[in-house]
């Protein structure tokens, strides 16, 4: 699969712990999006990257979340001592750069639940 | 902030019929806007995308009409099949695709 791929597909943590996902984008697409999506919603914008540059994080980030792209290649989402409400679908998501907005191409995502 | 609205939360049709969702959009500046369809399970996948120059667009039983004025657009299955079942998200972006805000989901059941 040369897709958006994603690991871990499933994660559960104790509250209080960390967790970290990566995602590994179609190799030549230079944006890269984390979202998450919970039961019933919408996928919700938490940040974006262009290459290994973090352009707009979402104001629903707090300070216990953390993403970066060390090479403008893979990423890395992290957060901190998990709560409850974190439970969600993790997405990532790439696409190429272009002049105009383009599709987005989604990864499998990492369900994390949090007990 | 920049939201998206979509309706119906859930659409069931009888196979061969037509299905229309629709959406509006608050972000005046929004210019992209694609249609996903996730599958039970699986990631969201575009179906079918429209730019804000443009007022239709059709690919064989898919289009979808965008009308900047009132900041509505639809998306309508024509002949739907059992395998259209799924949940259906229109989202908006704006130039540069930083952000691309989502709606909350249509769930669509085609009866056989």
């Amino acid at each position: 699969d040369t897709g958006v791929s994603q690991d871990p597909r499933h994660k559960i943590t104790k509250r209080g712990q960390n967790v970290t996902f990566r995602c590994d984008p179609i190799s030549e697409h230079n944006r890269l999006y984390w979202y998450r999506q919970t039961l019933g919603q919408g996928p919700e914008f938490l940040t974006y990257f262009q290459n290994e540059a973090q352009l707009e994080k979402s104001r629903l980030l707090s300070d216990r979340f953390s993403a970066e792209r060390p090479k403008g290649s893979f990423s890395t989402l992290e957060i901190q001592r998990t709560e409850q409400g974190d439970s969600a679908m993790y997405l990532c998501a790439s696409s190429p750069w272009t002049e105009l907005n383009t599709e987005a191409f989604f990864g499998q995502g990492t369900r994390l639940t949090v007990v | 902030g920049e939201n998206v609205e979509q309706h119906p939360s859930t659409l069931s049709v009888q196979e061969g019929d037509s299905a229309v969702i629709k959406c509006t959009y608050s972000d005046s500046a929004s210019n992209y806007f694609p249609w996903y369809k996730q599958e039970l399970g699986k990631r969201p996948q575009l179906i079918i995308d429209i730019r804000s120059n443009v007022g239709e667009k059709k690919d064989q039983r898919i289009a979808v009409t965008l009308n900047k004025t009132a900041k509505h657009f639809s998306l309508h299955i024509t002949e739907t099949q059992p395998e259209d079942s799924a949940v259906y998200f229109c989202a908006a972006s704006t130039l540069g695709g930083f952000k691309t805000i989502f709606g909350a989901g249509t769930r669509l059941f085609v009866k056989a």
